[in-house]
């Protein structure tokens, strides 16, 4: 079936420095790549998604890289911050059909002060 | 504009027993997904509805099934409960369906005994 690698699983850094997680994927039908951030004890949120087309996406402090010919995807966080502190999950499309995603089994961001 | 809404918070149901979750989604959204979130399993889709039609399934037993209303509210269902069922329920909306974020609800915690 679908699968989604994600590295680390741990990461922790000094506030102000950057971190980058990456995620592998088999499927090449996908075409679109969200990244989501859970705080703890609290429900996902979408930080920033790219679509296939697209090579390289950026909000502010977060970017996503994406090599659809590797089959990976990459967030970036630069000048981290204490509130960056959470667990970041990327996820696929399973298919081009309705929302079913795989998630990646996440990464446990720490942003030392 | 009220987000994803899902009720209860929390439930503790008995080994054999059955449980109804409701989510409330994004008024607007007509897709409704369910995911299932263990820390050993991570997040895991079990469905998805779309205009009162169950448009995609995930790998999960008949004893989880699962409903969508004409307002677009949607209902889950697990029956004959065990304790590896104990998880955070998580709905999420989307619009129409392909390359749009999910919403996510803050989750129903489940836990049997």
């Amino acid at each position: 079936g679908e699968n989604v690698e994600q590295h680390p699983s741990t990461l922790s850094v000094q506030e102000g420095d950057s971190a980058v997680i990456k995620c592998t994927y088999s499927d090449s039908a996908s075409n679109y790549f969200p990244w989501y951030k859970q705080e703890l004890g609290k429900r996902p949120q979408l930080i920033i998604d790219i679509r296939s087309n697209v090579g390289e996406k950026k909000d502010q402090r977060i970017a996503v890289t994406l090599n659809k010919t590797a089959k990976h995807f990459s967030l970036h966080i630069t000048e981290t911050q204490p509130e960056d502190s959470a667990v970041y999950f990327c996820a696929i499309r399973r298919d081009n059909y309705g929302q079913n995603f795989v998630f990646g089994p996440g990464t446990r961001l720490s942003v030392l002060p | 504009k009220a987000g994803v809404t899902q009720t209860p918070r929390y439930l503790i149901k008995t080994r054999g027993q059955q449980v109804t979750l409701s989510c409330s989604p994004i008024s607007g959204h007509r897709s409704v997904s369910w995911y299932q979130q263990t820390p050993g399993q991570g997040l895991q889709f079990l469905f998805e509805y779309f205009s009162e039609t169950q448009r995609n399934k995930g790998n999960f037993p008949g004893r989880f099934s699962g409903r969508q209303f004409s307002n677009s509210r949607s209902e889950m269902n697990v029956s004959t409960l065990e304790l590896g069922d104990s998880a955070l329920y998580l709905c999420a909306s989307s619009l129409t369906g392909n390359n749009s974020p999910l919403h996510f609800g803050n989750g129903t915690r489940l836990t049997v005994t």
